[in-house]
């Protein structure tokens, strides 16, 4: 069955610690892609990152980062130096393009990880 | 440019009525997506459009929820006979096409008494 798994529930951090939110995926299929959406209290989800499976490389955007490990079916999401614009929850997502009886599409989400960052 | 709209931000009704939420997606995007958000969880997809067509409307949790997109552009997410269970926020998200990055409007928060 397709999956997505957001172990941490909160986490608090304070300003200018670095912090990782992990996210573990399954899916029977070889061909998926993967993203992050940020949600922060005004409720919008805002798209920070699509992936997909055949593209390993890790990526760095500004502080953001991203871990793409198909080994361990993990797609974990790194924050440096984190910010108090940071606190928002945090959702993984998947997406099977060509899955029968899957998503095919659709985004599968997990339960998602609220950050708080503290000054 | 204009990003994903919904109307109305927040809508009470009572048990028993019938609801409209409206979704305009970003100009030019083919594909249009419903999802709803319970409190504490990840959005849950409900149907896709492609176009016209509803090519997809597996999540819909029973018949009394129904949606349209008549003329490939605006859709409306219609729900009879509300009941409590079915308050939450109806996230719409569009993309350029099936496969691409989805965009989502702000939502519409949905409470039934």
């Amino acid at each position: 069955a397709q999956k997505v798994t957001q172990a941490q529930t909160e986490i608090s951090v304070v300003e200018k610690e670095d912090v990782t939110l992990d996210c573990v995926y399954e899916t029977r299929d070889t061909t998926y892609y993967l993203f992050w959406y940020k949600q922060p209290p005004s409720g919008e989800l805002v798209f920070l990152i699509r992936r997909n499976s055949f593209d390993e490389q890790n990526e760095i955007s500004g502080r953001y980062s991203w871990n793409f490990q198909k080994s361990t079916s993990s797609f974990n999401f790194t924050i440096t130096a984190s910010q108090v614009v940071d606190s928002a929850v945090y959702f993984c997502a998947l997406s099977e393009p060509a899955s029968y009886g899957g998503s095919q599409g659709n985004l599968i989400f997990g339960k998602g990880t609220k950050l708080s960052v503290k000054p | 440019g204009a990003g994903v709209s919904q109307t109305p931000s927040n809508k009470v009704t009572e048990k028993g009525k019938y609801v409209e939420l409206r979704c305009d997606p970003i100009s030019g995007h083919t594909a249009l997506y419903w999802y709803r958000q319970s409190l504490g969880q990840g959005p849950e997809f409900l149907i896709y459009f492609q176009g016209t067509g509803a090519a997809d409307d597996s999540g819909l949790p029973n018949d009394r929820f129904f949606a349209v997109r008549p003329e490939g552009s605006v859709s409306t997410l219609k729900i009879q006979r509300t009941e409590r269970g079915d308050s939450a926020v109806y996230l719409c998200a569009s993309s350029l096409a099936r496969w691409d990055t989805q965009y989502f409007g702000p939502g519409t928060r949905l409470t039934v008494l």
